[in-house]
Order: structure tokens, then sequence, then C-alpha cells
């Protein structure tokens, strides 16, 4: 059975930074793609960021909002992606997802989200 | 960045009745549109790729259709459990999704 399990969420002063983990069971972290997602209080969703799998490159986009604040990277071998929030803003609330990307570039498996609260 | 907008943003309707959900791209997509059904604490659970594929273990009561610009979402008699969120999901150029419509219970 697929399985994404999100952690590392809380509650973090502006300015601060925070570490989630997006982790995996079920399948074969290094054959896919995976993003972030996340979503405000009583808001729509937003795609964060995106990390390709090792053989198409590795490489990572980021949304506007996030660019040069955030990071996602990839442990293929714990099974585990990760997103480092940087200059953490009160904007950045909000509920965050992992996804994985099958060839088609939809997320077809959701992680059940780690809440992240941006306060002082 | 491509901008999708859905129709209506509520929806109130009956067990049995048939709901239909439009949403538009701000340019053409192709066929590259996912629906997503999101209940209140829950993770999107897809229904629907590709604009009109229904992802497997989806009751075929939720149907999708369109191309181009214009899609829509349909369920053909509403049960109990559609009682939800629904959000279009651009992906042919990066992600972005619709305002997101909540079917409530009339």
């Amino acid at each position: 059975e697929v399985q994404l399990v999100e952690s590392g969420g809380g509650l973090v002063e502006p300015g601060r930074s925070l570490r989630l983990s997006c982790t995996t069971s079920g399948f074969t972290l290094g054959d896919y793609a995976m993003s972030w997602f996340r979503q405000a209080p009583g808001k729509g969703l937003e795609w964060v960021g995106f990390i390709r799998s090792k053989t198409s490159g590795g490489t990572t986009e980021y949304a506007a909002s996030v660019k040069g604040r955030f990071s996602i990277s990839r442990d293929d071998s714990k099974s585990i992606a990760y997103l480092q929030m940087n200059n953490l803003k009160t904007e950045d609330t909000a509920v965050y997802y992992c996804t994985r990307h099958n060839s088609g570039w939809y997320g077809d498996y959701w992680g059940q989200g780690t809440l992240v609260t941006v306060s002082s | 960045d491509i901008q999708m907008t859905q129709s209506p943003s509520t929806l109130s309707a009956s067990v049995g009745d048939r709901v239909t959900i439009t949403c538009r791209a701000s340019q053409s997509i192709t066929s590259w549109l996912a629906w997503y059904q999101q209940k209140p604490g829950k993770a999107p659970k897809l229904l629907i790729y590709k604009a009109s594929t229904l992802e497997s273990g989806v009751p075929s009561r939720f149907s999708g259709s369109g191309s181009g610009t214009e899609f829509s979402l349909t369920i053909s008699s509403l049960q109990p459990d559609d009682f939800a969120t629904y959000y279009c999901q651009q992906y042919n150029s990066y992600w972005t999704f619709g305002q997101g419509t909540k079917v409530e219970i009339k």
C-alpha cells in the first residue's frame, strides 16, 4: 500500500526555519517525482515546489511565493523527501502536503498533511 | 501562469441529484486536467485525470469531460458521501488549482 506521511510541522516565529519530512512506503521513492502543496486555513490549494527523480536529474522548481526561501531535497535510500523552509512569514501558515507524481504529472497519492503555523 | 476558474463556488443539492461543476483555464491545457475531492481535515483525493479518465476505485457516477480551456465534472446521482469540496487542477504547466466548489446538502 502506498503511503506518504508528513511530519515536522508546528508553531514557529516569523523569520525562523523549519524542515518538513515526507516519509514514503509502498513504492520506490527513487522512481518518482514529488511535490509539496499547501493550504492556508479555510483557503484553496497552492503548489509550493517540485523535485524530479534522480534519473531525471533530481532538479527542483518552486512557486514564486517561496522561491529563494524554500528548498526541496530527497534521500531515496531512506524513502524521505524534505521541504526546508527558511525565513518563514506569517503568510506561510498552512497545512503542507507532499504528493507523488506518476508519469502523467498529476498527484496520484497525497499525505495527510502537517500544519505549519508562523506566528509571534 | 495559468489561472483556473471554477463555478459555482457553492452548490446546494439533494441526494440523487445530477450535479455539474465547471472549470475554465486561462489558456489551453489540452487535456492535462485533474479533479480532486476534499473533505474537511483530509487530504485531496484524486478522482479524474487527463480530463476524463477515472482513477481506479472511484465510483462510476463521477465523470469528467472537456479539452482546451473548458472542462466539467459531473456526478450523475449524488450520494451522501459526495458532499465535499471539489477542485480542478491543471498540470500542463506546473500546477494550479481552481478555487474550489463546495457541494452542500440542500
